[in-house]
């Protein structure tokens, strides 16, 4: 079973709408929780850390299910630049991420 | 403003060459690791370092070695490319004992035919 199970997807949807996405964990111990962004033949990168009463950066609102072992990711009034894979990543007790296989998402105009 | 630089971006290797990937930082980060990523797997460890001296293996280690002999340089060395080694590798740093914001490198393409 791998450590860090995402849908795939795709999710298409139209500028404006509302798109959420969850990443499942197996890791009961593990400590800290990520979502990254990587543009088609790009590098990674942070989006947003997970805490566990649920956070929000502007239009992206991730939260954290511990009992369930699930992260989710919400992005509101979709951007044609919101169009990317976004990775839910995990962090062990030894600093090591373990990292999905991403969920990709379309924004169409 | 370099951040995580890697070379070469693209690479082809026949089989049984040995070829070395070369990434350095310049943000005076500890921790230092390398990454493979194939489609539907998501990024896989290969090997780590927590600072000059140290290396550790990650999930998929074999087929690779890794120094570190200073704190800005992290090389990968394939010693005998497979077909099964084609791959997007990356190479990322970040401060030891910190959150999970790693910065990655641009990301080298290597195909072994």
């Amino acid at each position: 079973r791998k450590e860090v199970e995402q849908d795939p997807g795709p999710f298409n949807v139209p500028e404006g709408a509302t798109v959420a996405f969850n990443c499942t964990y197996s890791n009961s111990a593990s400590q800290s929780f990520f979502w990254y962004r990587q543009d088609c033949r790009k590098e990674p990168k942070l989006l947003m850390s997970v805490y566990s009463s649920g956070n929000e950066d502007g239009r992206f609102t991730a939260q954290l299910n511990r009992a369930s072992q699930y992260i989710s990711l919400l992005i509101r009034d979709s951007k044609l630049s919101d169009s990317a894979t976004y990775l839910c990543v995990v962090r062990g007790y030894d600093y090591k991420l373990s990292f999905g296989a991403g969920t990709t998402v379309t924004v169409r105009a | 403003n370099a951040g995580v630089t890697q070379t070469p971006k693209f690479q082809v290797l026949k089989t049984g060459q040995s070829m070395t990937l070369q990434c350095a930082q310049d943000m005076n980060h500890e921790y230092m690791s390398w990454y493979r990523q194939d489609p539907g797997m998501g990024l896989r460890l290969i090997h780590y370092s927590v600072g000059a001296g140290i290396t550790d293996q990650g999930e998929v280690p074999n087929g690779y070695n890794v120094s570190r002999s200073t704190t800005e340089d992290f090389p990968l060395r394939l010693l005998s490319a497979a077909p099964s080694q084609t791959s997007v590798y990356f190479c990322a740093s970040k401060m030891t004992g910190s959150g999970g914001e790693q910065y990655f490198g641009p990301g080298t393409r290597l195909t072994v035919t």
